[in-house]
């Protein structure tokens, strides 16, 4: 069946860096595009960042862009989130999750499989 | 603000049908297919309905969704109390390369 695992968050400093992992099982990951969501305490859900299922093609939040870096190693079925000059505002829970379609027109962006979740906060 | 635009809260009692709505653009949903996602108390967010009118496997027929223009819903029928819960509308925009949710609708089952 599969399984996303999302590992490496905490509590960190306003200004400082954390990587997130997402480790994932039960299918072909190297076929499937990945997705980052986030969900601040209490709020909504907010898309982070999308890779292609080679990783060729990123695309980003508009808030998130030039500090946050999404990757992937296919041969080992990981997912990445490189955050960087972190913020208060950054303080959320962060899901990976797989897409539907594997590839094709992003008209198709459905995400089937979601992790559990790992929380970031970023305090002093 | 989000984007996608959907009611904060929604109710019904048992047994009865509910909808909700969900407001976007020509760049997203008029060109785009919608999701909608329900996600229980403390826990992760699932795909309840993809490409606007597709049920994944497992999920009752209960739930169904619609678009048209630049517009979707979502309908519940015969509401049970595990139905309460926070359902959220997605779709793709062209325009920002992004993928925009609604800012979710909490559904409460009186």
């Amino acid at each position: 069946q599969v399984q996303l695992v999302e590992s490496g968050g905490g509590v960190v400093q306003p200004g400082t860096s954390l990587r997130l992992s997402c480790a994932a099982s039960g299918f072909t990951f190297s076929s499937y595009g990945m997705h980052w969501v986030r969900q601040a305490p209490g709020k909504g859900l907010e898309w982070v960042a999308y890779i292609s299922y080679h990783g060729t093609n990123e695309y980003y939040a508009g808030s998130v862009k030039g500090r946050i870096t999404i990757s992937r190693d296919n041969l080992k079925n990981m997912l990445y989130l490189q955050m960087n000059s972190l913020r208060a505002e950054d303080t959320a829970v962060y899901y990976c999750a797989k897409r539907l379609y594997g590839s094709g027109s992003y008209s198709y962006m459905a995400l089937d499989y979601w992790g559990q979740g790992t929380l970031v906060t970023v305090s002093s | 603000q989000s984007v996608l635009t959907q009611p904060p809260s929604a109710s019904g009692t048992p047994g009865q049908g509910a909808t909700i709505s969900c407001s976007g653009s020509g760049s997203n949903i008029a060109v785009n297919s919608v999701n909608w996602y329900q996600q229980l108390p403390g826990t992760a967010p699932k795909l309840l309905i993809h490409t606007n009118n597709e049920r994944p496997s497992g999920v009752p027929d209960r739930f169904s969704g619609s678009k048209s223009g630049t517009s979707a819903s979502l309908a519940i029928s015969g509401l049970q109390s595990e139905d309460e819960a926070d359902y959220y509308c997605a779709a793709w925009d062209d325009s920002l390369n992004e993928m925009l949710f609604g800012g979710g609708t909490k559904l409460t089952v009186l």
